[in-house]
């Protein structure tokens, strides 16, 4: 069975800090796809980056970043220097290949409030 | 623009009452899903469609139904049958069924029963 655990439930930060979301998943598949999704106020759900098992290189985008790392099961999400528009709900998931097709596990989600 | 719409995005039921959630897209995807979330919760799988004219169970399909006649739309029916409807209801499509396609979410809709 495949499992995703985000333990932060909510994080509260002041602007221009940076933070961390925490994503730890569960799979007996080698390949598998990992995903962070954002939720703000208005309710979508805003697709953020895929990533799969096979690409352990950490990727940036702006002030976002994710740091995938098999040998701890981890693909984490920081934002640097967070924004107010920052706050939101984020969801990591996961799609594993011996799955019954393109079926995502999500995590709890993290809420994230960013202060000014 | 390209994209999943949503309608309505408030609903209220009524005890005893089926609702149906629409949800079209022009994506040009094949396959389409509904999850649902609750309060502070993550999402769960409703039902999924590969390709049009196909649709089978998620996890939680259990008082609902839906349909897929068109490849760009596929509505949800929340029946009477479903004993605690008052949720987040998300559309979502993706390129293919496959593994690891991404999905794409629409704006979803809150429903409530009154």
């Amino acid at each position: 069975a495949q499992k995703v655990t985000q333990a932060q439930t909510e994080i509260s930060v002041v602007e221009k800090e940076d933070v961390t979301l925490d994503c730890v998943y569960e799979t007996r598949d080698t390949t598998y796809y990992l995903f962070w999704y954002k939720q703000p106020p208005s309710g979508e759900l805003v697709f953020l980056i895929r990533r799969n098992s096979f690409d352990e290189q950490n990727e940036i985008s702006g002030r976002y970043s994710w740091n995938f790392q098999k040998s701890t099961s981890s693909f984490n999400f920081t934002i640097t220097a967070s924004q107010v528009v920052d706050s939101a709900v984020y969801f990591c998931a996961l799609s594993g290949a011996r799955a019954a097709g393109n079926k995502l596990t999500f995590g709890g989600g993290t809420r994230v409030l960013v202060k000014p | 623009d390209g994209g999943i719409t949503q309608s309505p995005k408030y609903l209220f039921r009524k005890e005893g009452q089926n609702v149906t959630l629409s949800c079209e897209q022009n994506l040009n995807h094949d396959a389409m899903y509904w999850y649902r979330q609750d309060p502070g919760q993550g999402l769960r799988l409703i039902y999924y469609s590969q390709i049009v004219n196909d649709f089978q169970k998620g996890d939680i399909a259990e008082g609902y139904s839906v349909s897929r006649e068109k490849k760009e739309s596929f509505p949800l029916t929340v029946t009477s049958a479903q004993k605690n409807p008052t949720a987040f209801y998300l559309c979502a499509s993706s390129t293919a069924w496959n593994s690891g396609n991404t999905i794409y979410f629409g704006e979803g809709s809150w429903l409530t029963v009154v």
